[in-house]
């Protein structure tokens, strides 16, 4: 069973971009959650989103937003790059029904603002 | 507000030794406690879950965790550590909703020596 595969790992952009980071989950996971990891903070939640819907936000600004296709992958979007965006970005996956269930992640994409 | 409390930055232990990581909790409702490993550049892998009943988890890689409510904590423990456990662990808290996002502790980066 295939896990949690991010696209790119490692991204280079520069301040005032825009990046787009893809997930795709564990096949028959309906939950993708964001998390964003700095060395400084750690890891911080971003959002989740269940069945093409944003279920939870976490407190980061607007220029940080996302969506889920049918098909469960999901895809981040950061605008207007800033060097402070500068992180692990980590996707996580679970089944997402009623009930906890544990969350599995994937190896991350390492973006660099410069 | 739920948040997680991992006392130790940085430990050190020498191979063969045995091994405590501590973690403290806080959560107003019947908390999901969990322990992810991070290996460099990689994404999270969950070493153990508790969810309900028997008091002491055991995990992957001979990792194992006694949840004590009275002391909100989630101590995770290894009787003899392996060259290859040096890596960075994070405790995290999560509730039974099953939408609900995980919480983590700022991590403790584990050194093993020879």
């Amino acid at each position: 069973k295939a896990g949690v595969t991010q696209t790119p790992r490692y991204l280079i952009k520069t301040r005032g971009q825009q990046v787009t980071l893809s997930c795709s989950p564990i096949s028959g996971h309906r939950s993708v959650s964001w998390y964003q990891q700095t060395p400084g903070q750690g890891l911080q939640f971003l959002f989740e989103y269940f069945s093409e819907t944003q279920r939870n936000k976490g407190n980061f600004p607007g220029r940080f937003s996302g969506r889920q296709f049918s098909n469960s992958r999901s895809e981040m979007n950061v605008s207007t790059l800033e060097l402070g965006d500068s992180a692990l970005y980590l996707c996580a996956s679970s089944l997402g029904d009623r009930g906890v269930t544990e969350a599995f992640f994937g190896q991350g994409t390492r973006l660099t603002v410069v | 507000a739920q948040s997680v409390t991992q006392p130790d930055i940085h430990i050190t232990v020498s191979e063969g030794a045995s091994l405590e990581l501590r973690c403290n909790y806080s959560y107003g409702a019947t908390p999901y406690l969990f322990w992810y490993v991070q290996s460099p550049g990689q994404g999270l892998q969950l070493l153990l879950k508790y969810f309900s009943g028997d008091t002491l988890v055991q995990g992957i890689k001979g990792f194992e965790a006694e949840f004590k409510r009275s002391q909100s904590s989630f101590n995770l423990r290894k009787p003899s550590v392996h060259w290859s456990d040096a890596a960075e662990y994070f405790c995290a808290v999560g509730g039974n909703s099953g939408n609900t996002p995980l919480v983590f502790g700022k991590g403790t980066r584990l050194s093993v020596i020879a």
